[in-house]
């Protein structure tokens, strides 16, 4: 059963700090892995999605990467600033399957 | 906008009591899941539709009913509601497998 884990499970930094957020899943044998935002109280943004045949994604300021034999994947946020301050959630979507979400990374960008 | 529209956003139940959360979507997806989050138990999936027509149970299916009453709209039915189903949730839909997913703003339920 595929099983996806984040760490840290919490994160806070100074504004203006490069970061990077990681999960990690059990079986390699996936399809897409797509980093979601969610800030408090409310649903789910998608952020990037990394699709079968891809190692990364870009999207402004944000950066996801993906390395499907060592089972990981990478959010890496330059510049933070404190509106990038949300539980980050990555999800990866086995072959035939529906998606499996990690527990999330709850990000603090301190002023 | 283009979306995933979900329906109430909160509510508040009595035990036994039964209501329907609703879910339309925009897009044209053919794929439509809902999901449950819970403090430290992350999302959980109760029931997806790949396509119009079907329904499947996911994870924790036991307590609700689905339909999918057209390729817009997906609905969640909670025919005697406990006090274990206070939660939040989510709808939410995609083109297909190998595809991303686009989540709704979530209902928050309460049962006393």
């Amino acid at each position: 059963k595929q099983e996806v884990t984040q760490i840290p499970a919490a994160l806070s930094v100074p504004e203006g700090e490069n970061l990077v957020l990681n999960c990690s899943f059990t079986d390699s044998a996936i399809y897409n892995l797509q980093w979601f935002r969610q800030d408090p109280g409310k649903g789910l943004t998608s952020l990037l999605l990394i699709q079968s045949s891809q190692r990364e994604q870009t999207s402004g300021r944000l950066n996801a990467s993906l390395d499907k034999s060592s089972g990981r994947s990478t959010l890496y946020i330059a510049a933070s600033q404190p509106g990038d301050s949300a539980t980050y959630l990555c999800a990866v979507e086995p072959p035939g399957q529906n998606f499996v979400f990690g527990p999330g990374t709850r990000l603090s960008v301190l002023p | 906008n283009a979306g995933v529209t979900q329906t109430p956003k909160f509510q508040v139940l009595k035990t036994g009591q039964s209501m329907t959360l609703q879910c339309a979507q925009d897009m044209n997806h053919n794929s439509m899941y809902w999901y449950r989050q819970d403090p430290g138990m992350g999302l959980r999936l109760i029931y997806y539709s790949a396509s119009e027509g079907t329904t499947d149970k996911g994870e924790v299916p036991n307590g609700y009913n689905v339909s999918r009453l057209n390729k817009r709209e997906f609905s969640l039915r909670l025919e005697s509601a406990a006090p274990s189903q206070t939660s939040v949730y989510f709808c939410a839909s995609s083109p297909s497998y190998n595809y991303g997913y686009t989540f709704g703003s979530g209902t928050r339920l309460t049962v006393v």
